[in-house]
């Protein structure tokens, strides 16, 4: 089975401050991808990465960075969090076969930014 | 226009019962479609796709009209378990990249 690991399931930071969100599969994945899920807003990518050291924008990619230095990891940095990124970060990843929509995503890490 | 859109429910039916769901999306080169299912609290997870001709999984029967742009997913004989969010997702070719754009789901609740 395919497992999509992330780092927290719960985080609570301040604003202004960095924060590091990781992401890790086991299946030798290509694609990665990061979003955020809201109420009534659905789930929305902010980058996704189709390679190492790779990395695209999503809808909604300000205030956000991400980094892929390995397959296996991909991970979204918030460079000076700010309250309206409180919300629940799901990260997910794909194999060229299945293409992009057949995902597997991580738990989620539930961030609030106060 | 939203993108992708889903009537969010809640939709609350009786175990055995038999519900439809509809997702309607705007731009006519979407190329392919999937229902995903997302438990409360928990990561959502592929159901199935939906092909052209319709397509069926046990309870679960997928369907495509392209000419009216939507898709549905029929669930029959409605169980206790079946109680989730289901979101529909549409991909297409966009700038070399595949585009994928999930709906903000539709909630159902099946009730004993």
């Amino acid at each position: 089975d395919v497992k999509v690991t992330q780092s927290s399931r719960y985080l609570v930071k301040r604003t202004g401050e960095k924060v590091f969100l990781e992401c890790v599969q086991d299946m030798d994945h290509e694609n990665m991808f990061w979003y955020r899920q809201d109420p009534g807003l659905g789930l929305r990518l902010i980058y996704f990465s189709y390679d190492v050291k790779m990395k695209e924008k999503g809808d909604i990619p300000e205030g956000y960075s991400v980094s892929r230095e390995k397959k296996e990891r991909f991970s979204l940095i918030l460079e000076s969090a700010s309250t309206n990124q409180t919300s629940m970060y799901l990260c997910a990843s794909s194999s060229p076969a299945g293409g992009p929509l057949e995902q597997y995503f991580g738990p989620g890490t539930r961030l609030t930014v106060t | 226009r939203k993108e992708v859109e889903q009537d969010p429910g809640p939709f609350n039916v009786p175990e055995g019962a038999t519900v439809a769901f509809n997702c309607t999306y705007s731009n006519s080169a979407s190329q392919s479609f999937f229902w995903y299912r997302q438990d409360c609290r928990k990561e959502p997870k592929l159901l199935m796709s939906v092909y052209s001709s319709g397509n069926e999984d046990g309870r679960f029967t997928a369907q495509l009209n392209r000419a009216s742009q939507y898709i549905s997913l029929l669930i029959r004989d409605s169980k206790l378990s079946d109680s989730a969010t289901y979101l529909c997702v549409v991909n297409m070719n966009s700038g070399g990249y595949q585009k994928v754009t999930f709906g903000t789901g539709t909630k159902l609740q099946v009730i004993p």
